[in-house]
């Protein structure tokens, strides 16, 4: 059963426009989530995180929002930049880490 | 940098061979790191966490004669597929984190194995 979910594989977006990611979850008593980064052949990078108890935490380029009644999560990249382009985890924390099944960045330039 | 180090990155060998993979704390010390395992367009599932200096905790329907998992320092867990046959190829990860709460696991670059 998939608490995590990214329900787009893929997105494409133009290099300088911003790029949001997805991620929907189940379980009402996650606390803790988090995005990673993943480039072939490697593990993931963390990115950032959010406390349950923000709706909002922002780091450079990177802005996560937490929508705790809708269970949403959301990763905003401004701007979108080449480099960017890799597949984004979003994991949230309940017992254990639940790892969504990921979505491919492609920053076109 | 990494701060998590796994080892080795890719491994082939022949039906019924056991392989034994690495997983390193470099920045700091773990008393609990976790094996995932990967499948194809398939998110990480957690196969067991590792206990350091107690016996590992295994998720339903892992096997954990075949999985044997060792953390032996507050450094080091070893995750060893015994006997490995071409349906555990596959791409296995380790992550530990140091601890605190609301603190982000950080994870290893993975192991691709191949059972031939």
């Amino acid at each position: 059963d998939q608490q995590v979910k990214q329900n787009s594989p893929s997105l494409s977006v133009q290099e300088g426009r911003i790029s949001i990611l997805n991620c929907d979850y189940t379980n009402s008593m996650f606390d803790y989530f988090l995005w990673y980064k993943k480039y072939p052949a490697e593990g993931p990078t963390f990115l950032i995180s959010i406390s349950s108890i923000k709706d909002k935490n922002e780091d450079g380029r990177f802005t996560v929002f937490l929508n705790k009644s809708a269970k949403h999560l959301s990763l905003h990249i401004v701007p979108s930049q080449p480099g960017d382009s890799a597949v984004y985890f979003c994991a949230a924390r309940g017992n254990q880490f639940y790892f969504g099944t990921g979505t491919s960045l492609t920053v076109i330039p | 940098g990494a701060v998590v180090s796994q080892h080795p990155s890719w491994v082939i060998c022949k039906s019924g061979t056991s392989v034994k993979i690495e997983c390193r704390s470099l920045d700091f010390q773990a008393t609990t790191m976790f094996w995932y395992r990967q499948f194809p367009k398939q998110s990480l599932m957690l196969m067991a966490t590792s206990n350091e200096g107690s016996k590992a905790t295994y998720e339903q329907g892992v096997e954990k004669d075949k999985f044997l998992i060792n953390h032996a320092s507050l450094t080091l867990s070893t995750l060893t597929v015994t006997s490995a046959h071409p349906e555990d190829s596959s791409f296995y990860i380790c992550s530990a984190g140091p601890g605190a709460s609301n603190q982000p696991q950080h994870f290893g670059d993975g192991t691709r194995l191949s059972i031939l």
